[in-house]
């Protein structure tokens, strides 16, 4: 156990339609990334938080928005889903940056 | 540009052959440098960081600065190492202090019996 709790840990739902993942980071973390993994790629990082604010951003489509509130837990949403945003969502956090990354056990989204 | 580089998506050996995955990267600046394992589309788990230069499950990288690489090594490969590998670097994103991991696409690893 990495201390990292993401849910659901499993997601079906249509396209069009908009889904939250959730994200509690370890306990004294204040950095969670988010990554996207799809079949066959690896992982694409999608958007890194620092005690609350946006800090780094990578291949995040404009449909996707994130955010960690006060008590450091993020959530990433999703909406107008599409065929092709079935993946793996994992989230990460760490103490700074420099310092080993805690995967959760990531949420499959199926959008069907 | 901070990039890591992964060549192979597969590798495939036999057990008690050796191993060596390929990484390399390019970051201006010293970087954190280490190597994830995720098996059968679990978790990731941090298998290797290079500043602690430890073997795990025997398993060793080391890094090269001339190279720019951190290849990482098991002379006996064995059945149960078989997993998705990832190369992953820790560079500053700005000037604000934050740094950002940067993975590599991943190798697969199949040790055969």
């Amino acid at each position: 156990d990495s201390g990292v709790t993401q849910t659901p840990k499993h997601l079906i739902t249509a396209t069009g339609q908009r889904v939250t993942l959730r994200c509690s980071p370890r306990s004294g973390d204040l950095s969670v990334y988010w990554y996207q993994q799809s079949l066959d790629q690896g992982l694409q990082f999608l958007i890194q938080y620092y005690n609350g604010e946006e800090r780094a951003k990578g291949n995040i489509l404009e449909r996707f928005s994130a955010q960690q509130f006060p008590d450091l837990h993020s959530e990433l949403n999703l909406s107008s889903l599409e065929l092709g945003d079935s993946a793996l969502y994992f989230c990460a956090s760490s103490v700074t940056g420099q310092s080993e990354a805690f995967f959760g056990q990531g949420t499959r989204l199926t959008v069907v | 540009a901070q990039r890591v580089t992964q060549p192979e998506k597969l590798l495939s050996v036999f057990k008690g052959a050796p191993v060596e995955l390929k990484c390399n990267y390019s970051y201006s600046g010293s970087p954190e440098l280490f190597w994830y394992v995720q098996y059968s589309r679990q978790r990731l788990q941090l298998l290797l960081r290079h500043i602690s230069r430890e073997s795990i499950k025997g398993f060793t990288a080391d890094l090269n600065k001339g190279e720019t690489s951190f290849h990482l090594k098991k002379p006996f490969a064995q059945e149960e190492d078989s997993a998705m590998y990832y190369c992953a670097l820790s560079g500053r994103v700005n000037t604000s202090g934050t740094y950002k991991y940067i993975f590599g696409t991943g190798t697969r690893l199949k040790v055969l019996a």
